[in-house]
Parts: C-alpha cells; structure tokens; sequence
C-alpha cells in the first residue's frame, strides 16, 4: 500500500529565509509521482511542484524546489525568500503510474506559517 | 469557468437527510476525481470519472455514497441519510487527460456539516 508520512504538523519561518518541509513516502510501485499542494484559508488546493520516480534532477519552480532522495525515499518541499502570503498548510502527495486512475494519496499536511 | 466550480459553497444537514454536491470541471477535462477532507487532515479519495465511466469508487466509504457524471462533465456526489461522521470537505479536482496526466486542478470544496 502507498502511504505518505508529513512529521512537521506545524512550522514557523521569517520572512525571506528559507523553510524545508518534510515528505517521506512508502510504495512498491516503480513508477510514481510526487506532488506538493498549497491548502490556503480559502481552502482550495493549489498544485506547485511535481518530481517524477525516474527524473533524475530535482523539479523546480519559481520559489518552489523538491529535494528528491529516491533510495531515502523522501521528497521534500524547500520554499526560498518566504513570503507572508506563503502561510497555508501544505501537503505532499503521491501517484502510481498504473491503472488506478491517477488518484492522489496525500500526508497529514504542515502547517507553515512567515513571520513579517 | 476557468476553474473547477463547486455547489454549493456550504452545506448544513441535519442527520438523516439526503444532501447533493456539485462538480463542473474545467470545460474538455476527461478525469475527474472527489476526495473528502476531514478537518485537520489530508484529502482522502472518495471516487475516479474517465468521462461518463466511473473506473474506481473504492474510496467510498458506504452504500450512502453515490457519485455519477452522466454526460462526461457535471458530476454529483450525492450522500444519503447523512451521519455525523459525514461532516467535511468535499474536493472535486479534474484532469486534461487520462490516467497520464499528472496535474489535478482544484475547486473550492464543500464544506458539508450534518448537526
């Protein structure tokens, strides 16, 4: 079964430093996809980033990169030069490239918050 | 619309009663996917459209779930006689193609609430 593990229930940064939240994730499929998603008050959830199994640089986007370590089996979120409207909870979720349809399984979530 | 749409917005219910959500997805996105959000948690997958075709409903968690997208577009995830245990969120999120592609992108939510 796949399983998505987020430690970090909650996290504090200053504005315009850096912040790494933290993903492991669990499978026996060898091709997946990872994903982050921004969850603000509003509560839609916004995609940022996404890091194939068999890409072998880490995704980057903007702000927004993965730290992929496949045989670690993490993938974790660093958002640099915070910014106060980057306040939400975030989560990291996971895809099996077969024939379940591309449902996403998601982690309990981080709740980051900037400082000014 | 832009986006993917969702209605309404809010819902109270009192236990016992039939309620229905709405989905209308981004005009052309052949998959569409409801998840369930219970408060404080991650999503969690109710049920998978390829078009009119409901391919997987292994998320749903009872009978009382039925979920149908009868033209390809427009979906309904209806719940009957609502339990406590049915308040949360409920997301709709669709996708351009089939089980290739890999963005899905996100309504609002409907914030379900049975007192």
């Amino acid at each position: 079964a796949q399983k998505i593990t987020q430690t970090q229930p909650g996290m504090f940064v200053q504005e315009k430093e850096a912040v790494t939240l933290d993903c492991t994730y669990d499978t026996s499929d060898p091709s997946y996809g990872l994903f982050w998603y921004k969850q603000p008050s509003s509560g839609e959830m916004i995609f940022l980033i996404y890091q194939g199994s068999y890409d072998q640089q880490n995704a980057t986007e903007g702000r927004y990169s993965l730290n992929f370590q496949k045989a670690r089996k993490s993938a974790n979120l660093v958002i640099s030069a915070s910014q106060l409207g980057d306040s939400a909870m975030y989560f990291c979720a996971m895809r099996a490239w077969d024939n379940q349809g591309g449902k996403l399984i998601f982690g309990q979530g981080t709740e980051l918050s900037v400082k000014p | 619309g832009a986006g993917v749409s969702q209605s309404p917005r809010y819902k109270v219910a009192k236990r016992g009663q039939d309620v229905a959500l709405r989905c209308d997805p981004i005009s052309g996105h052949v998959s569409l996917f409801w998840y369930q959000q219970a408060l404080g948690q991650g999503p969690e997958f109710l049920t998978y459209f390829q078009n009119e075709a409901q391919l997987d409903k292994s998320g749903l968690p009872s009978d009382r779930f039925f979920a149908e997208r009868p033209e390809g577009s427009v979906s309904t995830l209806k719940i009957q006689r609502t339990q406590q245990e049915d308040s949360a969120v409920y997301l709709c999120a669709s996708s351009s193609l089939g089980t290739g592609a890999y963005e899905q992108y996100f309504g609002p939510g409907t914030r379900l609430t049975v007192t």
